[in-house]
């Protein structure tokens, strides 16, 4: 079965830390890709990096980046230099070769403090 | 203007009633999708289309039901509001169907059925 797995209901981090979120996925197919987005209080859900199951680097967007361990099915975010817009729902996808749906985790909830 | 719109963005109903959630998106994109999302359960996919003539059911279909009507428009309605369909519900386009294709999502209807 496909599923994402996130195991962190809840983070605090402070202002201009960096902070992991955590992800895990399982599947038995070979191309798939990943995905992280964010959810802000006002609801929308913004895209913010993808990593595909052939690429050999890690994904990085600005201060995005995505610690992709194969091996492990695991697809942690990392956002460096923490700041108060980051607080917000963050949910890894999962999408899998000849299917057209995301299959998403239950969110990790990530405050920033001054 | 937003790439990924959708109308109403907040509706109360009652239950028993007829309503119907309307997406228009200017992205081109081919494939159109409604997901709803629920607390802590993350988003789950409802029906996506590929094109016009091509609708297809997803996980949780069963009280709801799609018109594509041009390849920019993708309406959901609820045919007999009840409700557990009190949700947060989410428009999304992409432009193929390739692990690779990002999902954009519109900003998002919330939903309470009383």
């Amino acid at each position: 079965a496909q599923k994402i797995t996130q195991t962190q209901p809840g983070m605090f981090v402070q202002e201009k830390e960096a902070v992991t979120l955590d992800c895990t996925y399982d599947t038995s197919d070979q191309s798939y890709g990943l995905f992280w987005y964010k959810q802000p209080s006002s609801g929308e859900m913004i895209f913010l990096i993808y990593q595909g199951s052939y690429d050999e680097q890690n994904a990085t967007e600005g201060r995005y980046s995505l610690n992709f361990q194969k091996a492990r099915k695991s697809a942690n975010l990392v956002i460096s230099a923490s700041q108060l817009g980051d607080s917000a729902m963050y949910f890894c996808a999962m999408r899998v070769y000849n299917t057209d749906k995301l299959i998403f985790g239950t969110g990790t909830r990530l405050q920033v403090f001054p | 203007d937003a790439d990924v719109t959708q109308t109403p963005r907040n509706r109360i109903t009652k239950t028993g009633k007829r309503i119907m959630l309307e997406c228009s998106q200017t992205k081109g994109h081919d494939r159109m999708y409604w997901y709803r999302q629920d607390p802590g359960l993350g988003l789950r996919l409802i029906y996506y289309s590929f094109d016009v003539k091509d609708i297809n059911k997803g996980e949780i279909s069963d009280g709801y039901s799609v018109s594509r009507q041009a390849q920019a428009k993708f309406s959901l309605s609820l045919e007999s509001a009840i409700p557990n369909q009190t949700a947060l519900y989410f428009c999304a386009t992409s432009p193929t169907g390739g692990v690779t294709d990002t999902q954009y999502f519109g900003p998002g209807t919330r939903l309470t059925v009383l």
